[in-house]
């Protein structure tokens, strides 16, 4: 994996089920992974960062999974409600000394009521 | 309220007539970035200050300057704004440590006939 990539593109999901996503990155230099949620119309609003292999954090409904030395990180919703619909973006932070983030393209999440 | 705020908002201007589109931050954060969201190409980072007066390119930071003189602004300028500039911008501040999350403007669509 070169760059920061996000799967799938997109996802509709029936109200009360759950889901994930997956963000692969280059496991190679690996400092930190964030996590964001992005509405249309607004700005993007951090859910999580994660720097430890093996990290799991979570908010309410929403966690994440930090898997480092095989360069991926899962998010998981569990019981997706409509005000879910947004695209989820990741993002990668490597230690070569600067603090240059590379951004997934996103997934975007619609919930069918 | 802390945030980050961004003007203008909406912009449509002619290539070649310089622009600068303003970013300032309330929370005292040394980390300051801008970043371009153009459809299927994710949040690309353009510029970012770690601190005062020290600067860094991003992925794309052909045909933009940016400074930063005093910790709670970063302006970005255009000095000969060209139609591929034509953009969503998004500026975002956050302490300087890479595992703190990034706080985002409410962003700056412009658009360069």
């Amino acid at each position: 994996i070169l760059n920061v990539e996000q799967s799938p593109q997109s996802l509709h999901v029936q109200e009360g089920d759950s889901t994930n996503f997956t963000c692969s990155f280059p496991s190679s230099n690996f400092y930190a992974l964030h996590w964001y949620r992005w509405e249309t119309a607004k700005s993007p609003e951090a859910l999580f960062v994660m720097t430890l292999n093996g990290d799991e954090k979570k908010k309410g409904r929403i966690s994440a999974t930090l898997n480092t030395k095989e360069g991926y990180s899962y998010l998981y919703i569990k019981g997706s409600q409509p005000e879910d619909s947004a695209t989820y973006l990741c993002a990668r932070i490597s230690n070569f000394g600067n603090e240059k983030l590379t951004f997934g393209t996103g997934t975007r999440l619609t919930i069918i009521p | 309220e802390a945030q980050v705020t961004q003007n203008p908002r909406y912009l449509i201007t002619v290539t070649g007539k310089k622009l600068t589109v303003t970013c300032s931050q309330n929370m005292n954060h040394e980390y300051m970035s801008w970043y371009r969201q153009d459809p299927g190409l994710g949040l690309r980072q353009i510029y970012y200050s770690m601190n005062v007066e020290v600067t860094d390119k991003g992925d794309v930071p052909e045909g933009y300057k940016v400074s930063r003189k005093e910790k709670r602004n970063f302006p970005l300028i255009l000095e000969s704004p060209s139609p591929n500039q034509t953009s969503l911008y998004f500026c975002a501040s956050s302490r300087t440590q890479n595992n703190q999350p990034q706080h985002f403007g409410d962003g700056t669509r412009l658009s360069i006939l």
